[in-house]
């Protein structure tokens, strides 16, 4: 079964600092997503990762993955207030039809 | 092109009552989802179908029933509500081919007293 750990759960943070939130899953899987939450809004798509270290990058977020660790990295630069949200990681197995939800990381970004 | 809707965004719902959820996409997208989502715990999929005429239980559909009878519509039933059913509920679809992102309705949000 496989099982999804985003970490932190919650960051409050400064502009213009750079920070990373990871996500860990238990088995394998051939595809990994990154969504963004705006509070009380739906989820918007920011990234699939295919490959073991695919790199994609837009803007100040950049996620990153390693297979074989079984972690995905999405990681922030010089953080602006915009930014603030919730991100979810959802790795995932179409063959399965399934992808499996982080429980969200919620950040903050005091101006 | 207005993607995946869903009707309708805001419900109250007495203990006991039922009601359905209708979700809709114009992508022509062969794969469609409920989910609810819960403070602090993610999106746990209720429900999903693979195309017309199929569907097949997620992680916690007990409660929930659902009927795909036409490609572009996913419909979601609450026979008798409870208030643990009190959520948001989202929509969403995805083709089944290539980078095959899932894409997301605006949600439901359903009270149950």
């Amino acid at each position: 079964e496989l099982k999804v750990e985003q970490n932190p759960l919650f960051l409050s943070m400064q502009e213009g600092k750079n920070y990373t939130i990871y996500c860990n899953y238990s088995t394998t899987s051939d595809r990994l997503y990154w969504y963004r939450q705006d509070p009380g809004k739906s989820l918007e798509s920011l990234f699939v990762l295919l490959s073991n270290g695919a790199v994609k990058q837009e803007g100040r977020l950049m996620a990153s993955l390693d297979t074989k660790a079984r972690l995905s990295t999405l990681h922030i630069t010089a953080a602006v207030h915009d930014l603030s949200a919730t991100y979810f990681c959802a790795p995932g197995e179409y063959s399965n039809y399934q992808l499996i939800w982080g429980a969200g990381t919620k950040l903050i970004i005091k101006p | 092109n207005a993607g995946v809707t869903q009707t309708p965004k805001f419900r109250v719902l007495k203990t006991g009552q039922s009601m359905t959820l209708l979700c809709a996409q114009d992508m022509n997208h062969e794969y469609m989802y409920w989910y609810r989502q819960d403070p602090g715990m993610g999106l746990r999929l209720i429900h999903y179908s693979v195309g017309e005429g199929t569907t097949a239980k997620g992680e916690v559909p007990d409660g929930y029933n659902v009927s795909r009878l036409k490609k572009q519509n996913f419909l979601l039933g609450l026979e008798s509500a409870a208030p643990s059913q009190t959520s948001v509920y989202f929509c969403a679809s995805r083709t089944g081919g290539g980078i095959d992102t899932q894409y997301f309705g605006p949600g439901t949000r359903l009270t149950v007293l």
